[in-house]
C-alpha cells in the first residue's frame, strides 16, 4: 500500500524559532510532492510542490526539500509566527491527473 | 465565488439516512476530487472527476457512497443509509486539468463536518 509517514506527530515551539518537519513515502510512481497547511476547521492551503527533478522549494518562510533516492522530504519553517499553528501534510501524488495520498500530519503549535 | 465552497458546513444525521453533500468547485476547473477525513488523520481519496466523466471511483469505501457531477461543474457527494463509521470531514477540492498546467495545486473547500448518531 502506498504510504506517507510524517513525523513529529505533533510540535510545540515558541515564537520566532525555526522547525522542520519530516515525511517519508513510499507512494510509487512518483509525480510529485506537496506540503500542505490546514488550519483548524478548514481546508487544505497548498505550501509547495515539487517534481522529481526539484530538491527545493521555497515559498516565504516556508522552505522545502525533496530527496526522490531516499524518499523523503522535509519543510523548514524559519521565524515562525502564532499563525504558523496548524496541521501541516506531507502529500504525494502518483498519477498525472492528481490523486492525492497524504500523510496524517503534524500538529505544529507556535507559542509566544 | 473564488474558492471552492461546499455545503452544508455541518450535517448531523441519523444512522440509516441518506446524506447529500455539495460541491461547487472554482469556475473552469475541470478535475474534481472527493476526500474524506476522519478526525486527526489526513484526507483519504474517495473520488476524481474529470468534466462530468467519473474517471476514477477506487477510493469509495462502499456501495452505499455515490458521487455524481451531471453537467461538469457542480457535485454531489450522496451517502445511503448511513452508519457511524461515516463520520468524518468531506472534503472537495478542484484543479485545473494537468495536460494544461501539470503538477498544479489542488484548491480545498473548507468541508462538510458529517456527524451520524
Amino acid at each position: 500500500k502506498n504510504q506517507v509517514e510524517q513525523s513529529p506527530q505533533s510540535l510545540i515551539i515558541l515564537e520566532g524559532k525555526n522547525c522542520t518537519l519530516q515525511c517519508n513515502y513510499t507512494v510509487s510512481p512518483f509525480s510529485n510532492l506537496r506540503w500542505y497547511k490546514q488550519d483548524t476547521g478548514r481546508g487544505p492551503v497548498s505550501l509547495t510542490i515539487m517534481t522529481f527533478s526539484e530538491n527545493t522549494k521555497s515559498n516565504g518562510r516556508y522552505t522545502a526539500t525533496l530527496d526522490a533516492d531516499t524518499k523523503q522530504s522535509s519543510l523548514h519553517i524559519t521565524a515562525s509566527q502564532l499563525s504558523d499553528s496548524a496541521s501541516y501534510i506531507c502529500v504525494v501524488s502518483a498519477y498525472s491527473y492528481g490523486k492525492l495520498t497524504f500523510g496524517q500530519g503534524t500538529i505544529l503549535t507556535v507559542h509566544p | 465565488g473564488a474558492g471552492v465552497s461546499q455545503s452544508p458546513r455541518y450535517k448531523v444525521a441519523k444512522r440509516g439516512q441518506d446524506v447529500a453533500l455539495r460541491c461547487d468547485p472554482i469556475s473552469g476547473h475541470v478535475s474534481l476530487f472527493w476526500y474524506q477525513q476522519a478526525l486527526g488523520q489526513g484526507p483519504e481519496f474517495l473520488t476524481y472527476f474529470q468534466n462530468e466523466a467519473q474517471l476514477d471511483k477506487s477510493g469509495l469505501p462502499s456501495d452505499r457512497f455515490f458521487a455524481e457531477r451531471p453537467e461538469g461543474s457542480v457535485s454531489t457527494l450522496k451517502i445511503q443509509r448511513t452508519q457511524q463509521e461515516d463520520s468524518a470531514v468531506y472534503l472537495c477540492a478542484s484543479s485545473l486539468p494537468s495536460r494544461i498546467a501539470p503538477n498544479q495545486p489542488q484548491h480545498f473547500g473548507d468541508g462538510t463536518r458529517l456527524s451520524i448518531l
